[in-house]
């Protein structure tokens, strides 16, 4: 069984700059997260899909952040104008309604805004 | 919020010691949330090391234990005898599991060296 896989594993912008983020889960899981995990801290959750609705984007930075999942598989994970303060790795998660709440992560995009 | 809190952010000890990683927790929306170990390992992507939903029950895998104590709110990972290739970061968490799926909160990480 595939793991979930994250596009591209590293990114480097410049401020200002835009970045998208790609993520496939694990065939038949119904749910995605999207965490940002800063240099030296625990991930922390930016926004979840249960199929192509949203759960809980409240931790989302609407203002630069946005985040799609149309078909309910696939996901994408958009920063308008990079921060400095973006600089983290965003890890992608997906799990089973029902599996016991055991996500599984994918490898992660390493992100660097000079 | 619901939060969780490693207090070591680096704890390094010697091949067959044994090893104590604290991790306590606050769920403010339910009672009795469901907790995790995660683990990375050098190299590799976060994984799931144990996890345990009901209180009072112990979680082991790979020869970590962990005990959900609801008196303390506490979930402390415990190996008896470590080995070089335990090192990595090690991640506790925490989901309230309300509704049909929930996020993670997790801790700030404890990274374990153990030494040859």
């Amino acid at each position: 069984e595939a793991g979930v896989t994250q596009s591209p594993r590293y990114a480097v912008l410049q401020e200002g700059q835009a970045v998208s983020f790609w993520c496939d889960p694990i065939s038949g899981h119904d749910t995605l997260y999207w965490y940002q995990q800063p240099r030296d801290q625990g991930p922390q959750l930016l926004v979840y899909f249960r199929d192509e609705a949203v759960i809980d984007n409240s931790q989302l930075p609407s203002d630069r952040f946005s985040a799609v999942r149309p078909k309910g598989t696939n996901s994408t994970l958009k920063i308008q104008s990079a921060k400095q303060g973006d600089t983290a790795t965003y890890l992608c998660a997906s799990s089973l309604t029902g599996g016991g709440d055991t996500q599984y992560f994918g490898p992660g995009t390493r992100l660097l805004v000079l | 919020g619901d939060s969780v809190t490693q207090t070591e952010g680096q704890v390094t000890v010697s091949e067959s010691k044994s090893l104590i990683i604290n991790c306590t927790y606050s769920a403010t929306s339910i009672a009795y949330p469901n907790l995790f170990w995660y683990v990375r390992y050098p190299g590799e992507g976060l994984q799931l090391l144990l996890k345990v939903i009901t209180a009072g029950q112990k979680g082991s895998s790979r020869g970590f234990e962990a005990t959900y104590n609801k008196e303390t709110t506490s979930f402390h990972l415990q190996k008896a005898s470590v080995q070089e290739s335990d090192s990595a970061v090690y991640y506790c968490a925490l989901s309230d599991h309300v509704g049909f799926a929930s996020a993670l909160t997790f801790g700030s990480g404890t990274k374990v060296i153990v030494l040859p």
